[in-house]
């Protein structure tokens, strides 16, 4: 069936330094790929997502690429700050009915 | 606008109890989703409402799980009777749905329900 794999965590970053977190799916089909990102405290939230190849999703400086033949959607940030330490989950979405496949969740702590 | 509100936020029972977890979802969001999310796992879909109808429930224990969504507006997940792997956090959430009843992908979620089965 889909899945999603994901980089293990925890990722510890100073503030400013380079983001990447790694996320590669196996789906049959098409999938729309997604980035959720969970704050300390609250619910899931949408980062961003990209619904076919080669698209690009975007949303407060971070970025993710559709690589379909890599099957690959990975996270980027050029400058990370001390308020993007959350959890952040991959995610797909490979049928009608909307529902959406996670994966296990990367914690990033951004230290001062 | 309202987000998804669910309650209760936090619960502690003993096995072999019962509890249950209420969602109201984004008004007008005819999709409604319960995931269960284990600690250090991601969330695993347990049930997910089309209006009040059942989409999927093929990941859901029926032995001990049941869940309903009168009128297709708020949901109600029930566990009966707990294990202690049930112990996780029951997130809901609510989609938007689009006349052809293809879903644009966006899940709205609530903040969860932390549930400790002792």
């Amino acid at each position: 069936g889909d899945s999603v794999t994901q980089m293990e965590g925890p990722v510890t970053l100073s503030e400013e330094a380079f983001l990447t977190i790694n996320c590669t799916y196996t789906a049959t089909g098409y999938p729309s790929l997604f980035w959720y990102v969970q704050y300390p405290g609250e619910g899931l939230q949408l980062l961003l997502k990209a619904t076919k190849a080669d698209d690009k999703g975007s949303n407060k400086g971070f970025e993710a690429t559709y690589r379909k033949e890599t099957t690959s959607f990975h996270l980027e940030k050029g400058s990370v700050q001390v308020s993007d330490s959350a959890v952040y989950f991959c995610a797909l979405n490979g049928g009608s009915q909307g529902n959406l496949i996670f994966g296990k969740g990367t914690k990033l702590s951004v230290k001062p | 606008e309202a987000g998804v509100a669910q309650s209760p936020r936090y619960k502690i029972i003993e096995k072999r109890q019962s509890v249950a977890f209420w969602c109201n979802p984004i008004s007008g969001h005819a999709t409604l989703y319960w995931y269960q999310q284990i600690l250090g796992q991601g969330p695993k879909l347990l049930i997910q409402f089309q209006n009040n109808g059942v989409v999927d429930d093929s990941q859901l224990p029926k032995d001990r799980f049941s869940a309903e969504r009168l009128k297709g507006v708020d949901s109600t997940l029930k566990i009966q009777p707990a294990k202690l792997e049930d112990s996780a956090v029951y997130l809901c959430a609510s989609s938007f749905t689009r006349g052809a009843g293809v879903n644009t992908g966006e899940l709205f979620f609530g903040e969860g329900s932390r549930l400790t089965v002792l």
